[in-house]
This record gives structure tokens, C-alpha cells and sequence, in this order.
């Protein structure tokens, strides 16, 4: 299917765990995104990437790990997750092309951590 | 830095009434800005954008006009229908040189929800 996807779109886990989220799209988008989405604070950036093997921080990073091997994937893993992770997480990608910079979102991961 | 502010909800309307969702921004340099919606369960999907001053975003009925001189864009729409419920967020893009060249700031985010 044509477009961005997640994977899983629910995941409930252990305190300590590693879990990993992924993120496919199908554009070949240069720019990927990852989002938490909190009550009360709207979407917040965690990661960012301009190209495969080019990664950045967002606003809140810590305890997070990204990956981009391939342009069309962006997996985000929580190497030792915590509860304060619990949070719906959304992938976006953009193409960046004469300034146009929307991104396009996917159906977000439900993460529960107990 | 740059920032979004835009109107605290809930926001609560009967069908037909005139919606309102007020947003400002700030920002060094020229961004553009955008309007995204989320109905329940799903991810954000651009409803509209504005790309320089006094460009008039406009889809599904909704529009918006970028305006510089007040650092605002605020949504309206003249009859809202109870499919229209979904939470609203207004971003800017940073266009300044960088790294970060073209992240999107988002504001907080306001829920919609039209009664019959």
C-alpha cells in the first residue's frame, strides 16, 4: 500500500523492555519524523532525519534510539522503556520540495507502559 | 524560539454554527503555516496551508489567511457539521537555515465537537 505505515499500532510492555516502533513510507520522502502525542502537550519532536544514515534530535530525545538505514524505514527504539514513555507515537514523513514542507502523518502506535 | 498559540478547547458547537479557532505565532523569518486536522483514532492529516503573507488557505469549507502583520492565522469555517469533530492544530514551519530547516512547530491542539 502506497503511503506511510506503522507498526504495531498498539504495543503494551514491561518497564525495562526494549521495544522498537516502526515506520515505513513509500514516497521516498527525504525528511522522516517521530512524534509523541501527550495530553496537554500537543506533538512533541523526538527524532528527525534528513536522509538515510543523517539523524537529529528533537525536543525531547532522551531515551530514545533512531535508525535509518534505508530511506524508506525510520524504526524508533526505546532502549530501556519507562512509564512516563506511555504515549501514542506518530511518524511523519516530507519531501522538503521548494520550501513545500507539510508532512504526512501515519496512524500512530499506542504504547502502554506497565 | 519560534512558537504557536492557539485557542485552549474544548470547543463545543451546535451544527451550522460559525467556527472560529483562533492561532498566532512567532517566529524569526517568513514560515509557512499549516492546518491539520485528527479525527478519533487516526493520524494528523493537512486540512490547509498558507506559504506567504496574506495567502488564503481554503478546503473542505475551512480557510485561513496568513497574516503578518498580526502573527495570525485562524481558522474559520461558516457552517460545521457534526463530522467536523476532531481536534485542530495549527503549525509553522521553520524555514530558517539549518538542520532543523523545515520542522514543523505545532500548537497545543483544540477539540472540536459539534452536536446535532
Amino acid at each position: 500500500d502506497a503511503g506511510i505505515t506503522q507498526s504495531p499500532r498498539y504495543k503494551i510492555t514491561e518497564t525495562g523492555r526494549q521495544v522498537t516502533l516502526m515506520c515505513h513510507q513509500t514516497w521516498s520522502h527525504s525528511y522522516m519524523f517521530w512524534y509523541r502525542q501527550d495530553l496537554g502537550h500537543g506533538l512533541r519532536l523526538i527524532y528527525y532525519s534528513a536522509a538515510a544514515d543523517i539523524t537529529d534530535k528533537g525536543e525531547v530525545p532522551d531515551g530514545y534510539v533512531v535508525s535509518r538505514s534505508k530511506t524508506e524505514n525510520f524504526p524508533l527504539t526505546l532502549e530501556s522503556a519507562t512509564r512516563s514513555q506511555t504515549s501514542v507515537y506518530f511518524c511523519a514523513s516530507s519531501d522538503h520540495g521548494q520550501f513545500s514542507y507539510e508532512q504526512y502523518f501515519g496512524p500512530g502506535t499506542r504504547l502502554t507502559v506497565t | 524560539g519560534d512558537s504557536v498559540t492557539q485557542m485552549e478547547g474544548p470547543v463545543t458547537l451546535s451544527e451550522e454554527a460559525f467556527l472560529t479557532i483562533n492561532c498566532t505565532y512567532t517566529a524569526t523569518g517568513y514560515p509557512s503555516l499549516f492546518w491539520y486536522v485528527q479525527y478519533p483514532g487516526e493520524g494528523l492529516q493537512l486540512l490547509l496551508k498558507a506559504t506567504k503573507a496574506d495567502d488564503k488557505g481554503s478546503n473542505k469549507g475551512f480557510e485561513a489567511t496568513y497574516r503578518k502583520e498580526t502573527t495570525s492565522f485562524h481558522l474559520e469555517k461558516g457552517s460545521v457539521q457534526v463530522s467536523d469533530s476532531a481536534v485542530y492544530f495549527c503549525a509553522l514551519s521553520d524555514r530558517n537555515y539549518g538542520g532543523s530547516q523545515g520542522n514543523l512547530i505545532f500548537g497545543k491542539g483544540t477539540k472540536l465537537s459539534v452536536k446535532p
